[in-house]
């Protein structure tokens, strides 16, 4: 079946500007995640839902990051206010739960801020 | 909180050989181990994982074995193939929690 889908695929913007990153999980997934991934680095976890809820975002470096879900299924990562050092590739991850199930990541968003 | 620290950063092998990664994590709490692998451009791939209540988890060429008591884990690869040349990501985390806490990979170079 279909995996985690994530668009855009790539995305240059300028710094200042806004950014939306859109996620759509396997179907009937009811746990979804985002990690952020910069060059040479391990992924790391920046928030992660639960249905529509957000169960975890202590990950979110600060409040120009904002996540949603409104009806349980695809999420939009949102970057307001983009700064250079937010360029990084954006992975959208799900799984069946959130207890003890095989987290399956998408191809990711690479975002680059100039 | 969790942190995972992952060795070698660069591994290179000749085709055939075995390749082994190790990875220490800090967490006595944390109980699932999975490991990915990433190839250039793609997200990671989930290739084998293991829970705390086994010692040792195999998938043909792939396995992985956790010491707990030692808070270490380690992927090893027999009969190594071109095609398994990739970065190489293990990760811890807490049942229930599900936040994965990454080490900083291994980039493994199969030579033919």
């Amino acid at each position: 079946g279909a995996g985690v889908s994530q668009t855009p695929s790539n995305k240059v913007t300028e710094k200042g500007k806004y950014v939306e990153l859109r996620c759509d999980p396997i179907s009937g997934h009811t746990a979804l995640y985002w990690y952020r991934q910069s060059l040479g680095q391990g992924p790391e976890f920046l928030i992660y839902f639960q249905g529509t809820g957000a169960a975890d975002d202590s990950g979110l470096p600060n409040d120009r990051f904002f996540a949603v879900r409104p009806e349980g299924s695809v999420s939009t990562l949102k970057i307001q206010r983009t700064e250079r050092g937010d360029s990084a590739v954006y992975l959208c991850a799900s799984s069946l739960t959130n207890s003890g199930n095989t987290i399956y990541f998408g191809e990711g968003s690479w975002l680059t801020v100039v | 909180g969790e942190n995972v620290e992952q060795h070698p950063s660069t591994l290179s092998v000749q085709e055939g050989d075995s390749a082994v990664i190790k990875c220490t994590y800090s967490d006595s709490a944390s109980n699932y181990f999975p490991w990915y692998k990433q190839e250039l451009g793609k997200g990671p791939q989930l290739i084998i994982d293991i829970r705390s209540n086994v010692g040792e988890k195999k998938d043909q060429r792939i396995a992985v074995t956790l010491n707990k008591t030692a808070k270490h884990f380690s992927l090893h690869i027999t009969e190594t193939q071109p095609e398994d040349s990739a970065v190489y990501f293990c990760a811890a985390s807490k049942q229930g929690a599900q936040k994965l806490v990454f080490g900083q990979g291994t980039r493994l170079t199969i030579n033919p």
